[in-house]
């Protein structure tokens, strides 16, 4: 079965650092792009970044540029996006997503991230 | 960097309506549209992709149509598991991304 298993929810206070994992399975995780998505609390999807584990070539959404780090370590077939300095506005649920021909094919179950002192 | 809107924001249909969606790009993105399903508490799933083409194993009553910078998603008869917020999202040759602000859909 082709899934991506993410880490679990997370409790930090401003200004703590963070990473995330995402873990691919029962497909060739080095041939596909792994993306991140935000889910800000009762709001909609946002595009983050995107990586290509084979090469770790990344990109990212201007809006999350500077902002987060997005790797991969390709011998684990696992994804990560971190912080180095979390925000009350980091609060989200965070989807790691697999690209294939432009759609995100498979979905994560979510990281929830709450940020607070 | 192009935008994306969708009308309704929210609506309420009966068990077996025929419901529309639609998405509007701010530019011209060919069929590089696709369309997602979040129920409530759950992961998106893919439904629609390159605009019209549907995904392995989601019912034929969801369908898609469109290209350029108007698209349209359809629920053929509402059922009462699609109850969910469904999402258009555009991308391009550069690897970016753009979603939709969402629509959510209830059952009247």
């Amino acid at each position: 079965e082709v899934q991506l298993v993410q880490s679990g929810a997370e409790v930090k206070k401003p200004g703590e650092s963070l990473k995330i994992s995402c873990k691919g399975s029962g497909y060739s995780f080095t041939s596909y792009w792994i993306g991140w998505v935000r889910q800000m609390p009762g709001k909609g999807l946002e595009w983050m970044g995107i990586i290509y584990p084979g090469d770790s070539d990344t990109r990212y959404s201007p809006s999350f540029q500077g902002q987060v780090t997005i790797s991969a370590d390709k011998s684990i077939s696992t994804a990560y996006l971190q912080w180095s300095s979390l925000k009350a506005s980091d609060t989200a649920m965070y989807y790691c997503v697999r690209h294939s021909q432009g759609a995100f094919d498979i979905w994560g179950q979510g990281t929830m991230v709450t940020v607070s002192s | 960097d192009i935008q994306m809107t969708q009308s309704p924001s929210s609506l309420s249909a009966s068990v077996g309506d025929r419901v529309t969606i639609t998405c509007q790009a701010s530019q011209d993105i060919s069929n590089y549209l696709n369309w997602y399903q979040q129920k409530p508490g759950k992961a998106p799933k893919l439904l629609i992709y390159d605009a019209s083409n549907l995904e392995t194993g989601v019912p034929s009553r969801f369908s898609g149509s469109g290209s350029g910078t108007d698209f349209t998603f359809t629920i053929s008869s509402l059922q009462p598991e699609d109850i969910a917020t469904y999402y258009c999202q555009q991308y391009d040759n550069l690897l970016t991304f753009t979603f939709g602000p969402g629509t959510k859909v209830d059952i009247k």
